[in-house]
């Protein structure tokens, strides 16, 4: 069974206060691996999705990387409107409809701070 | 385009009562699906299509019925309502051509069962 673990659960960090978000998998054959942001009252909003291990890819403040196991979205000096959940989903190889569903984590949800 | 239209954006129903989600989309995507979102959950998959006439279950379908009559249409529907399907529920679709493609969400519907 495939299986998504985000952490940490909650962030605050203070405005320009870089960090980091985790996401662990267990996956049969990893597809691909995407992060989305989610605001209050709204649907996750698609930021990246990375393939293979040593994959990086950049948005603004923003920067995801992958490895075997795990992913990371690195924050650089983050402003309060980046403030949101962040949700981590993998993709597994499989059969027929299974290719294209997505398991997705509990999400981080990071507080920025003026 | 309007990407996924979810309505409604709230209801309210009655243990026992019956009622229908609507989703439409307009981004000529193949690959339909309804999650649920839960506070320490996360989204978990309960059904999806891969094109009209196919729809088939996913993580958590107990209780729910869907059909996949057009391209544009993935209706959810809750037979008899029960307090345990308060929540909210996203609709969610992407192409089926690269397995890649992420996945495009609606803003939700929250569903509230007494």
């Amino acid at each position: 069974e495939d299986q998504v673990t985000q952490s940490p659960e909650a962030l605050r960090l203070q405005e320009g206060e870089s960090s980091s978000l985790n996401c662990s998998y267990t996956v049969s054959g990893l597809r691909g691996l995407f992060w989305y942001r989610q605001d209050p009252g709204k649907g996750p909003e698609f930021l990246f999705t990375l393939y293979s291990a040593g994959e990086e890819k950049e948005k603004e403040r923003l920067k995801a990387t992958l490895t075997k196991k795990e992913s990371f979205l690195h924050i650089t000096a983050p402003k309060p409107e980046d403030s949101a959940t962040y949700l981590c989903a993998v993709r597994a190889l499989g059969g027929g409809g299974s290719n294209y569903k997505l398991t997705f984590g509990k999400g981080t949800l990071l507080t920025v701070n003026p | 385009n309007a990407g996924v239209t979810q309505t409604p954006k709230f209801q309210v129903l009655k243990t026992g009562q019956s009622m229908t989600l609507q989703c439409a989309q307009d981004m000529n995507h193949e690959y339909m699906s309804w999650y649920r979102q839960d506070p320490g959950m996360g989204l978990r998959l309960i059904h999806y299509s891969v094109g009209a006439g196919i729809t088939d279950q996913g993580e958590v379908p107990n209780g729910y019925n869907v059909s996949r009559s057009t391209t544009e249409d993935f209706p959810l529907r809750l037979l008899s309502a029960a307090p345990s399907q308060t929540s909210v529920y996203f609709c969610a679709s992407s192409y089926l051509q690269g397995a890649n493609s992420p996945l495009h969400f609606g803003n939700g519907t929250r569903l509230t069962v007494t």
